[in-house]
Order: C-alpha cells, then sequence, then structure tokens
C-alpha cells in the first residue's frame, strides 16, 4: 500500500488535455517534500518527466507539466499524442524512504 | 553521457541470493547516490534503498532490512545490490537509478535486471 495515490487508469483522445493526481499527506507532499514524475513505456526503464514539483528535464516536451498544492501534486498533459499511452508514477520523500505512487495508466483512445 | 549499465539476467532458487551490478559512466561517480528499485510482473514501482557512492552510507527500505545489502566499488563506478534468502515474490525486474539524495529525482535509470526466483 502506498503512501502516495494515483488514480489506477486514465483516458483521452488524441489533442486533448488529461491530468493525474497524487494524493499524499502531511508526512510527505505537505511536509514539503518535491514531487516527481516518470513516465514508462511498455517494457522499457522509467524515464524522467518532472522533478522539482514542476521542472522538466531537458528533451521532455513541454506539452508535459507538474504542480504541486498543499497535499497533493498533478502531471498534466496537453496535446496527447499516441506516444504518450505510458505508466505514470509519482514519487515524494516519507518517513526517509522514497516513496512511489501506484502508478497510473494513460490510454490514448 | 550518462549510463547505467546492469549485469544480466538471474534465475534463482527460493532460498538463494543474488547480486546485481550497476556500472556508471559519464559522470563523477562518488558525486551522487544510487537507489535500487524492483518491479515485480504488471506491478509497480517498489523502491528498495539508496546508498551513497561518496561515503557508502545506506538507507534501506524497511521491509527488506536484513535481507539487502547495497555496495560501491568506486575504483570501477560500479554498485551492486545483494539480495538474500530469496523468496518466489522476490522474482521481479531490479532498477538501479541516479539520484543526489532520497528524496531527490532518479534522474537516469539503467536498462534493468529480470530475477526469477523459482524452484
Amino acid at each position: 500500500q502506498s503512501v502516495l495515490t494515483q488514480p489506477p487508469s486514465v483516458s483521452g483522445a488524441p489533442g486533448q488535455r488529461v491530468t493525474i493526481s497524487c494524493t499524499g499527506s502531511s508526512s510527505n507532499i505537505g511536509a514539503g517534500y518535491d514531487v516527481h514524475w516518470y513516465q514508462q513505456l511498455p517494457g522499457t526503464a522509467p524515464k524522467l518527466l518532472i522533478y522539482g514539483n514542476s521542472n522538466r528535464p531537458s528533451g521532455v516536451p513541454d506539452r508535459f507539466s507538474g504542480s504541486k498544492s498543499g497535499t497533493s501534486a498533478s502531471l498534466a498533459i496537453t496535446g496527447l499524442q499516441a506516444e504518450d499511452e505510458a505508466d505514470y508514477y509519482c514519487q515524494s520523500y516519507d518517513s526517509s524512504l522514497k516513496s512511489f505512487g501506484g502508478g497510473t495508466k494513460l490510454t490514448v483512445l | 553521457q550518462v549510463q547505467l549499465v546492469q549485469s544480466g539476467a538471474e534465475v534463482k532458487k527460493p532460498g538463494a541470493s543474488v547480486k546485481v551490478s550497476c556500472k556508471a559512466s559519464g559522470y563523477t561517480f562518488t558525486s551522487y547516490g544510487i537507489s535500487w528499485v524492483r518491479q515485480a510482473p504488471g506491478q509497480g514501482l517498489e523502491w528498495m534503498g539508496w546508498i551513497s557512492a561518496y561515503n557508502g552510507n545506506t538507507n534501506y527500505a524497511q521491509k527488506l532490512q536484513g535481507r539487502v545489502t547495497m555496495t560501491t566499488d568506486t575504483s570501477t563506478s560500479t554498485a551492486y545490490m545483494e539480495l538474500r534468502s530469496l523468496r518466489s515474490d522476490d522474482t521481479a525486474v531490479y532498477y538501479c537509478a541516479r539520484d543526489r539524495n532520497p528524496w531527490r529525482e532518479c534522474d537516469y535509470w539503467g536498462q534493468g535486471t529480470l530475477v526469477t526466483v523459482s524452484s
């Protein structure tokens, strides 16, 4: 059971905007720890998508954005593309442990 | 460019041990740490622990305490993860990933090593 809660699945049509939530508590996100997001394409290693709540590593399209408020964070993807179909994970820190959310499967309809 | 290259797939019997390596290149090894993350078939990411390549300090997930040991060899820029007393539910892909501290992001990942535990 993860301390960070994500919806198991989200979906959207090409070109649409989708958001993925990551709900924590006062011991992780609410304690001020940053949230990071990863994209995992089928059969591959996770890839860093957003770090420090809202920063994109070099090479990540600006269609991907992150935000944090209170005890939650969100990943938004605009202009949805077929290649965005993947699993997405949030990550923060809680009780001296790196903690991942349970993951969200994004389906592009 | 930063690369983390892991050792190959392993098949182990229950009760055995496995040691996975992760060779780093393209950066100053001792300026970062290495997290180990595993993913059981069809499941999410599970953080196993972290080791500082600077001083060897470790931080292990409580559920693996006593069964896992993480080490580094700075002469070869290689990190190691040993898991003992293997059980069937240890079957997973094991990843190493670079990060500065356990609360920071993992910015580069190894390709993963499949460990299968089966009698």
